[in-house]
């Protein structure tokens, strides 16, 4: 089953616009990741967070952590065509014995040139 | 430094037939997972390794469904008397355990139809 939720599911935007992206969860966490796929190919990891940050920043990347209300978002400054893709967010489930990633279900990023 | 290789990209087969996948990790990774994906969904977890143990396995990996990775370097996935509920994208994903970062660097899939 899918651990996170992502929202929206879909989203258009135009290229120089800020991009923000939701997922919510259901259980504890060590940590929680962002991964991105073009269509048709693998996905590559973008940043992670570990559930005693609130914040973290990688280039045009922010993404920001509540644990109390089981929330991430992933923002994405000014926009460009290529960052079109599927961006999904998993996490690392605490205390369940599960070592393996859960994935949400993803949103599908359109940047319009 | 080759990324994870997964062969091959695409497999048509017929209902009832058997077939294999390959994933080769990046060398020095000991954790190697299966996920599949169907169109418009995120990765499902199916089974990890760390090395060759088979540490972990979903119940989606029904009886039809088996993986090995004999000495800890390849893995493959094997599903016998596919169905056309199993048409989906196979992912194969390493990581190094511990690390620094737990991300994992997954292949390009093979994409599997079942007619």
């Amino acid at each position: 089953s899918q651990q996170g939720e992502e929202d929206p599911q879909a989203l258009s935007i135009q290229e120089g616009e800020n991009a923000t992206m939701n997922c919510s969860y259901k259980t504890s966490i060590n940590n929680l990741q962002w991964y991105r796929q073009n269509s048709g190919r693998g996905l590559v990891h973008l940043i992670l967070i570990r559930s005693n940050e609130r914040e973290k920043h990688s280039g045009r990347l922010r993404v920001t952590l509540d644990t109390s209300k089981k929330s991430s978002s992933l923002l994405i400054t000014a926009s460009r065509a290529a960052d079109t893709a599927s961006y999904f967010c998993a996490t690392d489930a605490k205390d369940t014995g599960r070592r393996a990633l859960t994935f949400g279900s993803g949103t599908r990023l359109q940047v319009q040139p | 430094d080759t990324g994870v290789s997964q062969d091959p990209r695409h497999k048509i087969t017929k209902r009832g037939q058997n077939v294999t996948f390959r994933c080769d990790p990046i060398s020095e990774h000991n954790r190697l997972y299966w996920y599949r994906q169907t169109l418009g969904q995120g990765p499902e977890f199916l089974t990890y390794f760390q090395n060759e143990a088979q540490l972990e396995k979903s119940r989606l990996l029904s009886d039809r469904f088996s993986a090995e990775r004999p000495k800890g370097s390849f893995s493959t996935l094997e599903i016998q008397r596919t169905e056309q509920g199993d048409s989906a994208m196979y992912l194969c994903a390493s990581s190094l355990y511990p690390g620094v970062e737990e991300k994992l660097f997954f292949g390009s899939g093979t994409q599997l139809s079942v007619l």
